[in-house]
């Protein structure tokens, strides 16, 4: 069993579908985080939750909704999605230590997301 | 701010030679981590090694080396004894805080061949 998984691995949908991303860790982490993977550009950060609160969201479109409703369990719910919005969406966790630089994020496998 | 920079989009190395991907960085913070992750095209983020800045040496993890020169603000990856199964993309990364909330923030990726 990996430490962070993420479902589906695939997803296609059209712009008025409305769908959901789930990140699950077994890790025992306490912040989680989604990031966007866009083609020839760096991954872009788009929401940290710390403690189930979320702490970070880095300007992103609403048609974006977080959920984490425990400190294992992430959601991205997506409605009214643009084509541009196709992109493989990461999950990640880590375990915050208040001064410490050293904590590295784990990763799951991400969701492929085609928005048609 | 921070502020990662990767100028190889892509490099190719002969199988059992070694490699370096070069990695800048940019930040005003005293303190801060640095990290290597490797993606296969399975799209998981796999941690390969961490780098602190006040480090006197630099890190080491099997056939994973960083190259650390604080002054020169770069944190060069190097791989010995390159493997087909090095083939990946390798983005380097720095940890910081955003507000309340501790992240990464992701260059834009070297693309490595593994030649045979």
């Amino acid at each position: 069993e990996t430490g962070v998984t993420q479902t589906p691995r695939h997803l296609v949908m059209g712009m008025t579908n409305k769908k959901s991303l789930k990140c699950e860790q077994h890790l025992g982490h306490n912040a989680m985080y989604w990031y966007k993977q866009s083609a020839k550009k760096p991954l872009e950060l788009m929401f940290v939750y710390n403690f189930k609160e979320q702490t970070e969201n880095n300007s992103v479109p609403s048609r974006f909704s977080p959920e984490c409703p425990n400190s294992s369990h992430l959601f991205l719910h997506l409605h009214t999605l643009q084509p541009e919005d196709s992109a493989l969406y990461l999950c990640a966790s880590s375990q915050p230590r208040v001064g410490a630089m050293n904590t590295e994020a784990f990763f799951g496998q991400g969701t492929r997301l085609t928005v048609v | 701010a921070q502020k990662i920079t990767q100028t190889q989009p892509g490099m190719f190395v002969q199988e059992k030679e070694a490699v370096t991907l070069d990695c800048t960085y940019d930040t005003s913070d005293p303190s801060y981590g640095l990290f290597w992750y490797k993606q296969p095209s399975s799209g998981e983020m796999i941690f390969l090694i961490y780098q602190g800045s006040y480090d006197q040496q630099n890190a080491t993890e099997g056939r994973y080396s960083l190259n650390f020169q604080k002054a020169r603000k770069s944190a060069n990856l190097v791989i010995s004894a390159s493997q087909l199964g090095d083939s990946a993309m390798y983005f380097c990364a720095m940890s910081g805080y955003s507000g309340s909330a501790r992240q990464l923030t992701f260059g834009s990726g070297t693309q490595l061949t593994v030649l045979p």
